[in-house]
């Protein structure tokens, strides 16, 4: 298995424009998980799906952000519009989804906002 | 509340066990877990231990775990160069969805 495949892996763009962060979770996985990492705040957990359903977006920042998960081989993280302060590196997790399975990370997307 | 506590920084010379803490909060997690980051690269599970145990041993690294004060430590013995990296410590949360609260990490500097 190719594990948890991120795209793009670097973005860099302007303040106000979307930014959308795709992910592929590993095939048979059925809990998926959005984390940002930066320096000031470390990891944070954004969001996270279970059978394709958003179980917790407590952690999402405020409305600009938000996720989907169409199903169970693809999500997005969307953010529109984008500030200089959302940059961070966005980690990609999904799991077997029963409490103490191992989260598999994705290598993440490094985002820059000009 | 939910947090995670470690310290952010530990130098130590090749060869030389290093020994990474934790504390943490929710004393009904069932599991602890240590991640591992390189850098440019996303977390990878390291090894965990069940609330159950005091002491669980793989290869060079030691976890024991202190329920009483909710504290968990990680020992790597023989620490090696490649050991260079950030550790995380991260409880679940009781409830299902295997939904994890990560420490801010602990970045170990390994030197000749």
């Amino acid at each position: 298995d190719a594990g948890v495949i991120q795209s793009p892996r670097h973005e860099v763009t302007e303040m106000g424009q979307e930014v959308t962060l795709r992910c592929k979770p590993i095939s048979g996985h059925n809990s998926l998980f959005w984390y940002r990492q930066t320096m000031m705040r470390g990891l944070e957990l954004l969001i996270y799906f279970n059978n394709n359903v958003p179980i917790d977006d407590s952690g999402m920042p405020e409305d600009r952000f938000s996720a989907k998960m169409p199903n169970a081989s693809f999500s997005t993280l969307k953010i529109q519009p984008s500030e200089p302060r959302d940059s961070a590196v966005y980690f990609c997790a999904s799991s077997f989804g029963l409490e103490g399975d191992e989260q598999y990370f994705g290598p993440g997307t490094r985002l820059t906002v000009t | 509340g939910e947090d995670v506590e470690q310290s952010l920084f530990l130098s130590v010379r090749e060869g030389d066990s290093s020994v990474i803490n934790c504390t943490y909060t929710d004393s009904s997690s069932t599991y602890l877990y240590w991640y591992k980051q390189e850098p440019g690269a996303g977390l990878q599970l390291l090894t965990y231990i069940f609330s159950n145990m005091d002491m669980k041993q793989d290869q060079r690294l030691t976890v024991l775990l202190n329920k009483k004060d909710k504290h968990l430590s990680l020992r790597i013995a023989d620490t090696q160069t490649g050991d260079s990296a950030i550790y995380f410590c991260a409880e679940i949360l009781s409830g299902g969805y295997n939904k994890l609260i990560f420490g801010a990490g602990t970045r170990l500097a390994v030197h000749p």
